[in-house]
């Protein structure tokens, strides 16, 4: 059982190059979700997905797009990446509702934009 | 608005002292906490939640409404507890659950 799987797990970027990140979840979770995590900021939200086939912004969502492709699969693209985008991007999922409310969390993608 | 507060970045103790690490926070309605960790380079892992009132790793948190505290506690330290700790609310607008975290605290345990 993978749980969250991410990739790719490290990426260096020039400005102004796209890329997307992929996530992939195999707990059949409805929800799921983009943070970046930078020093002293913690994790803060790009974008989510409450369930297939909906997208919302979350608190930093400026230079992101993302794509719920299936239930499985949300990822996040990049369309001109920055410097100020160099960030670690961790996704997660979860069920819905109340009842549970902790997330799985992938491993991680370190990005570099140079 | 919500908001998590967590005003250490930085804490050290030695091994076998009390540890705690603050969380605050900020919430209209009935709140519902959660302590993350992540060991070095490695993925966040759900530590405890406030819900299931449970002990992991020695490690237990108790949710003040009056204080509007949760914050984390282990009485005896271990090396292996170094780590950064994470403080979440989850913020329920509507049908959509999402977690807000705090800012982190680096814990290191010193031998």
């Amino acid at each position: 059982n993978a749980g969250v799987t991410q990739t790719p797990k490290f990426q260096v970027l020039k400005t102004g190059q796209s890329m997307t990140l992929q996530c992939a979840q195999d707990m059949n979770h409805n929800s799921m979700y983009w943070y970046r995590q930078d020093p002293g900021m913690g994790l803060r939200l790009i974008y989510y997905s409450a369930s297939e086939g909906t997208t919302d912004k979350g608190e930093v969502p400026n230079g992101y797009n993302v794509s719920r492709l299936n239930k499985r699969e949300f990822s996040l693209r990049l369309e001109s990446a920055a410097p100020s985008q160099t960030s670690v991007y961790f996704c997660a999922s979860s069920e819905r509702g109340r009842a549970t409310g902790g997330y799985t969390f992938g491993s991680g993608t370190r990005l570099t934009v140079v | 608005a919500q908001r998590v507060t967590q005003p250490e970045k930085l804490l050290s103790v030695f091994k076998g002292a009390p540890v705690e690490l603050k969380c605050n926070y900020s919430y209209s309605g009935s709140p519902e906490l959660f302590w993350y960790v992540q060991y070095s380079r490695q993925r966040l892992q759900l530590l405890l939640r406030h819900i299931s009132r449970e002990s992991i790793k020695g490690f237990t948190a108790d949710l003040n409404k009056g204080e509007t505290s949760f914050h984390l506690k282990k009485p005896f330290a271990q090396e292996e507890d170094s780590a950064m700790y994470y403080c979440a609310l989850l913020n329920s607008g509507g049908s959509n659950y999402k977690l807000t975290f705090g800012k982190g605290t680096l814990l290191t345990v010193n031998p």
